[in-house]
């Protein structure tokens, strides 16, 4: 119930291309969902987040989508370039308690030029 | 900007010893979180503090584990008696949750090697 499904686990895309990792959840009381980018050696570092009142948000080259019905948000990231190469974490939150976060396994992307 | 610090970075101990991991939070956050990532995994919960006590803890956090907030400006982890399957990064986050606006700053993370 209180899992994130992430995939695929690793991806590889062309300089220029679009980059897209998927998640999805079960626990409809989620209420915050952050893209963390993870370099080797680094902390998780937050991306973008969204809401689930709303359907996409945009940040530069990174969007993120989210269908509420279907329980699944992605992270588009557009115009993928070599320093975008790093782990993407897909998370979740509750409304109450601490809001600790629930990470989804993490995706490896490799952008090559 | 400001940042979350961790000392230290790396830490080899022997098995059954007692390691404390340092973190210095984001100056006016009021929560702080421990979180691991054993190496190749995801990252995972370990415990959130706020108002000086615990507020949540997952299932990995058994009694070897503690924290504390010794004064003003530190958040420390200790492990009373490392296993090996304790070898992990232990990321420190902390955020400021007024307003809704639930971004969790980390830590680089001290990596934690239990022989």
């Amino acid at each position: 119930q209180q899992q994130v499904k992430q995939s695929p686990q690793s991806l590889i895309v062309q300089k220029g291309g679009i980059s897209i990792i998927n998640c999805a959840y079960e626990n409809t009381a989620f209420d915050y969902f952050p893209w963390y980018q993870q370099f080797p050696g680094k902390g998780p570092a937050l991306l973008i987040a969204i809401r689930p009142d709303v359907s996409e948000k945009k940040e530069g080259r990174f969007t993120i989508s989210f269908n509420k019905s279907a329980k699944q948000f992605s992270l588009h990231i557009m115009d993928s370039q070599p320093g975008d190469s790093a782990t993407y974490f897909c998370a979740a939150t509750l409304p109450y308690n601490t809001d600790k976060l629930i990470f989804g396994t993490g995706t490896r992307l490799q952008v090559f030029p | 900007e400001p940042e979350v610090t961790q000392t230290p970075s790396h830490q080899v101990t022997q098995m059954g010893q007692e390691v404390i991991l340092r973190c210095v939070p984001i100056s006016n956050h009021l929560y702080f979180y421990w979180y691991r990532q054993i190496l190749g995994q995801k990252v995972e919960f370990l415990v959130s503090f706020y108002n000086n006590e615990i507020s949540e803890k997952s299932e990995i956090f058994d009694d070897q584990f503690s924290v504390e907030r010794p004064d003003g400006s530190n958040f420390t982890l200790k492990i009373r008696s490392t296993k090996l399957e304790d070898s992990a990064m232990y990321f420190c986050a902390s955020s400021d949750t007024r307003q809704g606006a639930k971004t969790q700053y980390f830590g680089p993370g001290t990596r934690l090697l239990v022989l």
